[in-house]
Formats: structure tokens, C-alpha cells, sequence
């Protein structure tokens, strides 16, 4: 059974802080990973899609890493700015589901 | 469509009714989910469609929910005799042929 874990659960920073945010599953026969963002009352909007045979994606400020073999991937976000307040949830699509994590709550304060 | 709608946005219901959530995806989109996000949480698998034909429901809490997409188009999440812990927000999303996920802005249901 795919398990999918998140840390931090939450972060506040200063503005103009470059951060990290972790995504841990524990097996790693995924085909894809892909980072949302979620703010609140809405939906989950796509940022990154890294599939298993790559290792990073940019767009941007962000950068998500993808190590299958240790079962991790890391988001980075350059120069953070308010706006980019929000939840940030990975995904990985394992058989058939796919499966989140519970989310890092991102505070950014000007 | 530009992205994917569903529809009601909210949706109240006394326990016991049943309730319809609509889903329309991006066009050409052929595989579609759904999901059920309790509030702080991640979302949650519930079924999953390519094209007219759902090919996983393994997610579906119980025999009340019932999920279709007859056309391959526009589905609906149908929750029977509605109970208090089916409160949460539904979330669907379409996904291109390398499976990068698009959703719509989801239902919150409130079962009362």
C-alpha cells in the first residue's frame, strides 16, 4: 500500500526566503509525481508533473526533484513572495490511484 | 471548456437525501477522477473513468456512492440516503494521455 507523508506540516517565512518543502512515499513503482497548490476554498491547481524516468522540473521560481529510489521529492521555491501563501500537496500516480499527501501549509509574510 | 466545472458549487442536504455532483472536464481529456477531501487533509481516491468506462471504484466508501460517465464526457457522483460523515468537499479532475491532473474547483457537500 502506497503511504504518502509531507513535511513540514506547516511554515512560515519572511519574504524573499528561498525554502524547501519534502514529499516521502514509500514505494517507488510510481509512474509520475506532481506538485498543486491549494488555496483555500478552491481547487488544487498543477504546478509541476516530474514523470518516473526524470529527475526535475522547473517552472519559474520552482524546482521539484524526483529520487525514486529513496522515495522523495523535493519542491523548491525561489525568493518566496505572499502570494505564494498556500497549500502545497505532492501526488504520486501508483497503479491505477493516485495518492496525496496530507499537504505543507505555507505562510509567506511581507 | 477553459478548465474543468463542477457543479452545485455547495450543496446542503438533510441526512437521508440523496444528492448529485456534476463534473465537465477539460475536452479530450479521456481519464477523469474523483476525489473526497476532508477539511486539513489531503484528497482521497474514490473511482476512476477512461473514457465511458470506470476502470477502479476502489475508493468508493460504500454501496451509496454510485459514479458514471456515459458519454466519456460529463460524469456524476451520486451519494444515496446522505449521511453525516459524507460532508467534505468533491473534488473530480481530467488528466492528459501523461496523466497531469487538471481539477475542478470542487462541491462541498454539508450532510445536516
Amino acid at each position: 500500500k502506497q503511504e504518502v507523508t509531507q513535511i513540514p506540516a506547516a511554515l512560515s517565512v519572511p519574504e524573499g526566503e528561498n525554502l524547501v518543502l519534502n514529499c516521502s512515499f514509500t514505494d517507488s513503482a510510481i509512474y509520475n509525481l506532481q506538485w498543486f497548490r491549494q488555496d483555500p476554498g478552491k481547487g488544487l491547481t498543477s504546478l509541476l508533473l516530474i514523470q518516473s524516468s526524470q529527475r526535475e522540473q522547473t517552472s519559474g521560481r520552482l524546482n521539484a526533484s524526483l529520487d525514486k529510489s529513496s522515495g522523495r521529492s523535493t519542491l523548491y521555491i525561489a525568493a518566496s513572495q505572499p502570494g505564494d501563501s498556500a497549500t502545497y500537496l505532492c501526488a504520486v500516480l501508483y497503479g491505477q490511484n493516485f495518492v496525496f499527501g496530507p499537504g505543507t501549509r505555507l505562510s509567506v509574510l511581507p | 471548456g477553459a478548465g474543468v466545472s463542477q457543479s452545485p458549487r455547495y450543496k446542503v442536504a438533510k441526512r437521508g437525501q440523496d444528492v448529485a455532483l456534476r463534473c465537465d472536464p477539460i475536452s479530450g481529456h479521456v481519464s477523469l477522477f474523483w476525489y473526497q477531501q476532508a477539511l486539513g487533509q489531503g484528497p482521497e481516491f474514490l473511482t476512476y473513468f477512461q473514457n465511458e468506462a470506470q476502470l477502479d471504484k476502489s475508493g468508493l466508501p460504500s454501496d451509496r456512492f454510485f459514479a458514471e460517465r456515459p458519454e466519456g464526457s460529463v460524469s456524476t457522483l451520486k451519494i444515496q440516503r446522505t449521511q453525516q460523515e459524507d460532508s467534505a468537499v468533491y473534488l473530480c479532475a481530467g488528466a492528459t494521455r501523461s496523466y497531469e491532473q487538471y481539477f475542478g474547483p470542487g462541491t462541498r457537500l454539508t450532510v445536516t
